[in-house]
């Protein structure tokens, strides 16, 4: 596996479920970070995390729980979400923080029912 | 005002033509310009990026920065069908762990053969 890789693809959860995302980097970057892509929306950025450390949390509802155990590996805990939260969720990873070095997977697409 | 404005498209030009790109922006303390191309199902791919005014030419990829006019675009020339996807501009203030990329919403653009 080469760059940022994230599982699932594709997710349809209901509103009481409980399910995770998980992303992967293979870059030996030092920074992670989730983003979520609607429709019609710019991309919004919901967390951060340095050397393992959250350093940015973007007003972002708890019902979205972030994990990082180290810095290859980043999750998203996901419960009793709303439709609204359906969208495209994106992993970056980048060294130092340096939006240049931002490499983005190829998302998990949700939906919410 | 929205911080950054970028016209969604979606944008259909002929193969080989020159293709102009642009957001316009409200703050002027950003100094970083960047570019992503975004293909169908995929995560955003850093295209370019630019420190404060001024023209930087990658191949047939010219980005151009006008902060007088809070103005920056994204030229391609001889275009490709490849070239078909989706173009984010971003920006930020200052590089690093206290500050924000802010995303356009992006253009569609599409390259007929």
């Amino acid at each position: 596996e080469t760059g940022v890789t994230q599982t699932p693809r594709h997710l349809v959860m209901g509103m009481t479920n409980k399910k995770s995302l998980k992303c992967e980097q293979h870059l030996g970057h030092n920074a992670m970070y989730w983003y979520k892509q609607s429709a019609k929306k710019p991309l919004e950025l919901m967390f951060v995390y340095s050397l393992e450390e959250r350093v940015e949390n973007n007003s972002v509802p708890s019902r979205f729980s972030p994990e990082c155990p180290n810095s290859s590996h980043l999750f998203l805990h996901l419960h009793t979400l709303q439709p609204e939260d359906s969208a495209l969720y994106l992993c970056a990873s980048s060294q130092d923080q340096s939006p240049y070095t931002q490499y983005f997977g190829p998302g998990t697409r949700l939906t919410v029912l | 005002q929205k911080e950054v404005e970028q016209d969604p498209g979606p944008l259909s030009v002929p193969e080989g033509a020159i293709v102009s790109l642009n957001c316009t922006y409200s703050n002027s303390a950003f100094q970083y310009f960047m570019w992503y191309r975004q293909y169908s199902r995929k995560g955003p791919e850093l295209l370019m990026y630019t420190y404060s005014s001024g023209n930087k030419e990658d191949g047939r990829f010219t980005a151009q920065v006008d902060k007088s006019s809070k103005y920056i675009s994204l030229f391609i020339r001889d275009s490709q069908p490849s070239d078909s996807a989706t173009y984010l501009c971003a920006m930020s203030e200052e590089p690093g762990a206290d500050d924000k990329i802010i995303f356009g919403k992006g253009t569609r653009l599409h390259i007929l053969p």
